[in-house]
């Protein structure tokens, strides 16, 4: 199983909400990601988690509060976001944080009204 | 600050050609440089994964180069096929802070 499974595939929520985006991965990898991607532009890292721990946070506004329950699930809470968050948000993987391919989930594709 | 840069912006040739695609990295501290593809809308797909102390991997059609000390990297698809139509991004892990780093991308649109 070579999967990075991200969930939900589509999210619409308004300003004033609360919801989660949700990754997981079964392959034994313990360094997990999070990045936000806007139309035709790169990948932007958001967080990383090293053993559960989180390792880099690339000063995300509070808005986006991440978790690492355990070594298999990666969660990104989403509260009071913005219009401008709207975007694709995706989940990577690695066995540990250096010197391997990530692997990269399909992505949530949230929409802020 | 680590930047990394990909020419051409976007590229369209007829389909059976061999095309290179450029990316280049400002600062040589690196673990690795990884190539992806990303359809529209879809996640990425990793290609190749090239660690600093190699020249080159190669899969398929596809083969890519390193040249840390010049900060430069190529990705070559030989005999190109409409289903190569796709964006193609580089990403540099830098070894300061195990950032990871990633081009703007090229869009290859080959034509049939």
């Amino acid at each position: 199983d070579t999967e990075v499974t991200q969930t939900p595939k589509h999210l619409v929520m308004g300003m004033t909400n609360k919801k989660s985006l949700k990754c997981e991965q079964h392959m034994g990898h313990r360094a997990m990601y999070w990045y936000k991607q806007k139309a035709k532009k790169p990948p932007e890292l958001m967080f990383v988690y090293s053993y559960e721990k989180l390792s880099i946070n690339e000063s995300v506004p509070s808005r986006f509060s991440p978790e690492c329950p355990n070594s298999s699930l990666l969660n990104l809470h989403l509260h009071a976001l913005q219009p401008e968050d709207s975007a694709l948000y995706l989940c990577a993987s690695t066995p540990t944080l250096t010197s391997f391919i990530q692997y990269f989930g399909a992505g949530t594709r949230l929409s802020v009204l | 600050k680590q930047e990394v840069t990909q020419i051409p912006a976007a590229l369209s040739v007829p389909e059976g050609e061999n095309l290179v695609l450029n990316c280049s990295f400002t600062d040589s501290a690196i673990y690795n440089l990884q190539w992806f593809r990303q359809d529209p809308g879809k996640g990425l797909t990793s290609l190749l994964l090239i660690q600093s102390s190699q020249r080159e991997q190669t899969s398929g059609r596809l083969n890519a180069s390193l040249d840390k000390s010049s900060g430069r990297s190529t990705l070559y698809i030989a005999a190109s096929q409409p289903g190569d139509s796709a964006t193609y991004l580089c990403a540099v892990r830098h070894s300061r802070d195990d950032k990871i780093i990633f081009g703007k991308g090229t869009r290859l649109h080959i034509l049939p």
